[in-house]
């Protein structure tokens, strides 16, 4: 059974800090590695999509790798600032018969001070 | 565009009290998502649905049951509801990525 573990679990830098957040998951057979932002009292938005074949996507500020042999991913955020804060989840989804499901790790809350 | 809609946004059982959650996407997609999302638990999936008139099981579907009867919708029911099922409960459809709904925050006391 998949498990995806994110570390840490709170995070809170100043403003203009760069800042890396860490996601692993225990079988390395995906099909893609998505991470989710979800503010408070809110539903989830897609920050980034990784295809098991790409090793990293970027979207303005944020860089997503994945190392799916070691099982990690990594978000990297760039000159952080306030409104980044808000809990970032790492969701894999398999590449087997469970291929429409997505198995989600607990999050990481991030508070970027002022 | 609407994206993916949830109805309602709150709302409050008692023990035994039957209720049906109502989930609408206007992307044409064809697989459908519940979720619930309890803290430090993450979230776990409930029931899917891979096209209209399809449901699967997911991780946790005791206590719950669906219908796609449209394709655009996709209901969540619970026939009678307990105190562990106090949650929030995300829908969420697929396209190249997954979109959610904004939550249902449900209290069962």
């Amino acid at each position: 059974k998949q498990e995806v573990t994110q570390i840490p679990a709170a995070l809170s830098v100043p403003e203009g800090e760069n800042l890396v957040l860490n996601c692993s998951f225990t079988d390395s057979a995906i099909y893609n590695l998505q991470w989710f932002r979800q503010d408070p009292g809110k539903g989830l938005t897609s920050l980034l999509l990784i295809q098991s074949s790409q090793r990293e996507q970027t979207s303005g500020r944020l860089n997503a790798s994945l190392d799916k042999s070691s099982g990690r991913s990594t978000l990297y955020i760039a000159a952080s600032q306030p409104g980044d804060s808000a809990t970032y989840l790492c969701a894999v989804r398999g590449d087997t018969g469970t291929a429409s499901k997505l198995t989600f790790g607990t999050g990481t809350r991030l508070q970027v001070t002022l | 565009n609407a994206g993916v809609t949830q109805t309602p946004k709150f709302r409050v059982l008692k023990t035994g009290q039957s209720m049906t959650l109502l989930c609408a996407q206007d992307m044409n997609h064809e697989y459908m998502y519940w979720y619930r999302q309890d803290p430090g638990m993450g979230l776990r999936l409930i029931h899917y649905s891979v096209g209209e008139g399809t449901t699967a099981k997911g991780e946790v579907p005791d206590g719950y049951n669906v219908s796609r009867l449209k394709k655009q919708n996709f209901l969540l029911g619970l026939e009678s509801a307990a105190p562990s099922q106090t949650s929030v409960y995300f829908c969420a459809s697929r396209g190249y990525t997954q979109y959610f709904g904004p939550g249902t925050r449900l209290t069962v006391l």
